[in-house]
């Protein structure tokens, strides 16, 4: 099956500053990359997706970046504020038949932006 | 209009007990998954359901852990003489997903239910 993994676990970043976070995946099938972004005793809530035929995609201060033939991604936040502190999952879809999107989760990063 | 929303928030059970854990969906969808959080960890897929159709059941650990959802919409995840490894938060997702569409659609989830075994 697929296998995620994620950097760094925790980062701690001064506010106004870049935060970046990096994912692996094992399956070359997967095809879809959302990241999460859950706050202390909150449910996962979806900051940005992206599909494996695109590279790069933005929402004003988030981007995601996806190198299929490295087989890796990465969330970049600009400009952080205090309240972009919270734990980040990055996750991947590789359906094996087609109706399965199950996601596998990277271990998360917990980021702390430093007012 | 409303989200996922499971009950109970919060169960503490004696470990040999059983316990269910409900989830609902948003209405109309019809892609409902379940997924297991060990604390300090990502989500863990455990079944998926396509309206009442369990159509992935291969992360569930053991023979204990059954989910249905008998009409395509609420579901419960039952989980049978409960152990301590068995404390983790249950969190369920929705997605408007169908068939044949090919097309991904944002997994909505729910607050979770914290279940901790004693």
């Amino acid at each position: 099956g697929e296998n995620v993994e994620q950097h760094p676990s925790t980062l701690s970043v001064q506010e106004g500053d870049s935060a970046v976070i990096k994912c692996t995946y094992s399956d070359s099938a997967s095809n879809y990359f959302p990241w999460y972004k859950q706050e202390l005793g909150k449910r996962p809530q979806l900051i940005i997706d992206i599909r494996s035929n695109v590279g790069e995609k933005k929402d004003q201060r988030i981007a995601v970046t996806l190198n299929k033939t490295a087989k890796h991604f990465s969330l970049h936040i600009t400009e952080t504020q205090p309240e972009d502190s919270a734990v980040y999952f990055c996750a991947a879809s590789s359906p094996r038949r087609s109706n399965d999107y199950k996601l596998s989760f990277g271990a998360g990063t917990t980021v702390t932006v430093r007012a | 209009g409303a989200g996922v929303s499971q009950s109970p928030r919060y169960k503490v059970a004696k470990r040999g007990q059983d316990v269910a854990l409900r989830c609902d969906p948003i209405s109309g969808h019809v892609s409902l998954f379940w997924y297991q959080q060990a604390l300090g960890q990502g989500p863990e897929f455990l079944t998926y359901f396509q309206n009442e159709a369990q159509l992935d059941k291969s992360g569930l650990p053991s023979d204990r852990f059954f989910a249905e959802r008998p009409e395509g919409s609420v579901s419960t995840l039952k989980i049978q003489r409960t152990q301590q490894e068995d404390s983790a938060v249950y969190l369920c997702a929705s997605s408007l997903h169908r068939s044949g569409t090919g097309v991904y659609n944002e997994q909505f989830f729910g607050p979770g239910t914290r279940l901790t075994v004693l």
